[in-house]
């Protein structure tokens, strides 16, 4: 079945303690980002990547990383998280040439307390 | 840059009915990508229907069709025969083709649909 999967769906932690959300597609897709939805903002883009090894920043990408080592996977990264990105994230992938939908993953809950 | 307008925050609708989400949009782009995506409560992100600038045809999937108005730039989401599962939030989204920050989706405010019984 093709998917986009995340983990952890829910993670309750404290600031400071760094973190990992694993994203990874079975679509053989080039083109893979992350987002974050917040009431009031909507959705917004953290990173995104072209293809391997190529990434770049969205919109919000301040206190994130990612890497692309492989096409398949694409982890998000908070070196020291804080509440202000308590948030709900998605992991999303697409072909890269054209306007295709993104396919989702079923989001991740992250608290920061 | 893109922008997306849906203007209704909430709507309700019967039962077996059907109901018109409404979005706009705007762009400077002559190639871009129209979605739909379904959010329900328990959160995820469900992909509905694709449009592309350049199709002539309304894209249809199943119950939903995508009423495209390119001259208007609209780009309304119909749902017939309504079902209770339907009940969630719905997202217009647009993305450019010319690649890099252009392919991120630029998604609307949504519109929370509740379907009454």
């Amino acid at each position: 079945e093709a998917q986009v999967t995340q983990n952890p769906r829910y993670l309750i932690t404290v600031t400071g303690k760094k973190l990992t959300v694993t994203c990874s597609q079975n679509m053989n897709h080039e083109y893979m980002s992350w987002y974050r939805q917040d009431p009031g903002l909507g959705l917004r883009q953290i990173y995104y990547s072209m293809n391997v090894e190529v990434t770049d920043k969205g919109d919000v990408p301040e206190g994130y990383k990612v890497s692309r080592k492989e096409k398949r996977n694409f982890p998000l990264i908070l070196e020291s998280p804080s509440p202000n990105q308590t948030s709900l994230y998605f992991c999303a992938s697409s072909p890269g040439t054209s306007a295709q939908p993104q396919h989702f993953g079923d989001g991740t809950r992250l608290s920061i307390l | 840059a893109q922008k997306i307008t849906q203007t209704q925050p909430g709507m309700f609708v019967q039962e077996k009915e059907a109901v018109t989400l409404d979005c706009t949009y705007d762009t400077s782009d002559q190639s871009y990508g129209l979605f739909w995506y379904k959010q329900p409560s328990s959160g995820e992100m469900i992909f509905l229907i694709y449009q592309g600038s350049y199709d002539e045809q309304n894209a249809t999937e199943g119950r939903y069709s995508l009423n495209f108005q390119k001259a208007r730039k609209s780009a309304n989401l119909v749902i017939s025969a309504s079902q209770l599962g339907d009940s969630a939030m719905y997202f217009c989204a647009m993305r450019g083709t010319r690649g890099g920050s252009n392919y991120k989706l630029t998604f609307g405010k949504g519109t929370l649909l509740t379907v009454n019984p």
